[in-house]
């Protein structure tokens, strides 16, 4: 069965570095997503991806993050400089299409650690 | 905003009890869906029920849909040991591409 992958599964970093999430989504879809999970609270949405542009984000999404698909298969979230409170879960997810009808299928996550 | 919350926060049973997790919400939704998550792990989808749906089933899964309460509920049959993980839901609005998700429930089966 098709899965979401997403690389490194753990990143550790010194605060004001930059970091770069890279997932790979499932091959036919055409929704993407970056959701964070910060130790012991909730999922929170960061952003939505469609047609190469960015289709919603979130308040957390600031401009210290940007995403981009800068080939087929790859889908990328950066972290121009990172701060202590980034500590968190990244998850990727895919879905076919817009949420409004279909499930979306997350990634397993890179746990991301600042210094 | 709308939010999904889960109650109970914690929920402790023994092997082969079922399991009932509720999820309310606050605004329109156009459907609800339901993760687990294994500790430290990813987000496993199970179940997604669409707003003009009442009730579905999955294997040993049960969600129903109270659109007029705003709630809906997730029951584990036969609980198992490996059902030990925290349970999601998880909100889509009509026209919204994100995922509001809820606190979670923590479920441990005791063997």
């Amino acid at each position: 069965e098709p899965e979401v992958t997403q690389t490194p599964s753990h990143q550790v970093t010194q605060m004001g570095q930059e970091v770069i999430l890279r997932c790979v989504p499932i091959s036919n879809h055409l929704y993407f997503y970056w959701y964070r999970q910060i130790l012991g609270q909730k999922v929170e949405f960061l952003v939505s991806f469609y047609n190469n542009e960015i289709s919603e984000k979130s308040e957390i999404f600031d401009d210290q993050f940007s995403v981009e698909r800068p080939d087929g298969s790859n889908f990328t979230l950066k972290i121009r400089s990172t701060k202590l409170e980034d500590s968190a879960m990244y998850f990727c997810a895919s879905s076919p299409t817009s949420t409004g009808g279909l499930a979306q299928y997350f990634g397993p996550g890179t746990r991301l650690l600042v210094l | 905003s709308q939010q999904g919350e889960e109650d109970p926060q914690a929920l402790s049973i023994q092997e082969g009890e079922n399991a009932t997790m509720n999820c309310s919400y606050k605004t329109s939704i156009n459907n609800l869906q339901w993760y687990r998550q294994n500790s430290g792990r990813g987000l496993v989808h199970l179940i997604l029920i669409r707003s003009n749906e009442r009730e579905k089933h999955s294997g040993r899964l049960r969600v129903t849909l109270d659109t007029s309460k705003k709630s809906s509920s997730l029951l584990i049959t036969a609980s198992r040991a490996a059902d030990t993980a925290s349970y999601f839901c998880a909100t889509g609005a009509p026209g919204a591409q994100k995922l509001v998700f809820g606190q979670g429930t923590r479920l441990t089966i005791n063997p």
